[in-house]
């Protein structure tokens, strides 16, 4: 079965380093997302992307983030500078085909991002 | 704009119990809904979702929720718990043109031997 698959699992990272998650999406999807889940909180929703550019995003999403699609498989978020409080579970998702979308979004297994 | 409200971040049930997570949801158009359920240290996994037609839908692991308009509610169920049910569960929403989704703060269900 198709899966998200991210990489690092786990990373861990001084204050102020730059870092950057992979995902690679499902093959053949089309929308692709990133989402944060700070510990014991709720999922949030970070960027979507979409035909190489980013579709939506929310607040959270500042100038120390970006996504990028370098090639045809891979989808990245990286954070330029971190703070102590990016320190957070990050899980991509995609979704959507070139055909009809049921509208789920199907999630990788997350990175877990430690920032000292 | 939508939102979702998740009532009771715990829950717990004895084995065999009936499980009752619920969901309210916010949209201002047609809302497409949907339960994730996320064990230790993994992803979100769909447990069911509602689009359109039947309200009562039927999931994995013997779970379903029942898409109420009236009541703006979207209550995830399963008859029976079983120890293996015990996770973290999420209700979302996608509506409109939006194509993310919007997640309620989850619930904890811990089932009792």
């Amino acid at each position: 079965e198709p899966e998200v698959t991210q990489t690092p699992s786990h990373q861990v990272t001084q204050m102020g380093q730059e870092v950057i998650l992979r995902c690679v999406p499902i093959s053949n999807h089309l929308y692709f997302y990133w989402y944060r889940q700070i510990l014991g909180q709720k999922v949030e929703f970070l960027v979507s992307f979409y035909n190489n550019e980013i579709s939506e995003k929310s607040e959270i999403f500042d100038d120390q983030f970006s996504v990028e699609r370098p090639d045809g498989s891979n989808f990245t978020l990286k954070i330029r500078s971190t703070k102590l409080e990016d320190s957070a579970m990050y899980f991509c998702a995609s979704s959507g085909t070139s055909g009809r979308s049921t509208g789920e979004l199907f999630f990788g297994e997350g990175s877990r991002l430690t920032v000292l | 704009a939508q939102s979702v409200t998740q009532l009771g971040s715990h829950v717990s049930v004895s084995e065999g119990a009936l499980v009752l997570l619920r969901c309210n949801y916010s949209s201002s158009v047609p809302p497409y809904l949907f339960w994730y359920v996320q064990y230790p240290n993994q992803g979100l996994q769909l447990l069911l979702k509602y689009t359109t037609g039947a309200t009562l839908v039927k999931g994995i692991n013997g779970f379903e929720a029942e898409f109420k308009k009236s009541e703006t509610s979207f209550h995830l169920t399963k008859p029976s718990a079983h120890m293996s049910d015990a996770a973290e569960y999420f209700c979302a929403v996608r509506g409109g043109s939006a194509r993310q989704l919007t997640f309620g703060s989850g619930t904890q269900l811990t089932v009792l031997p």
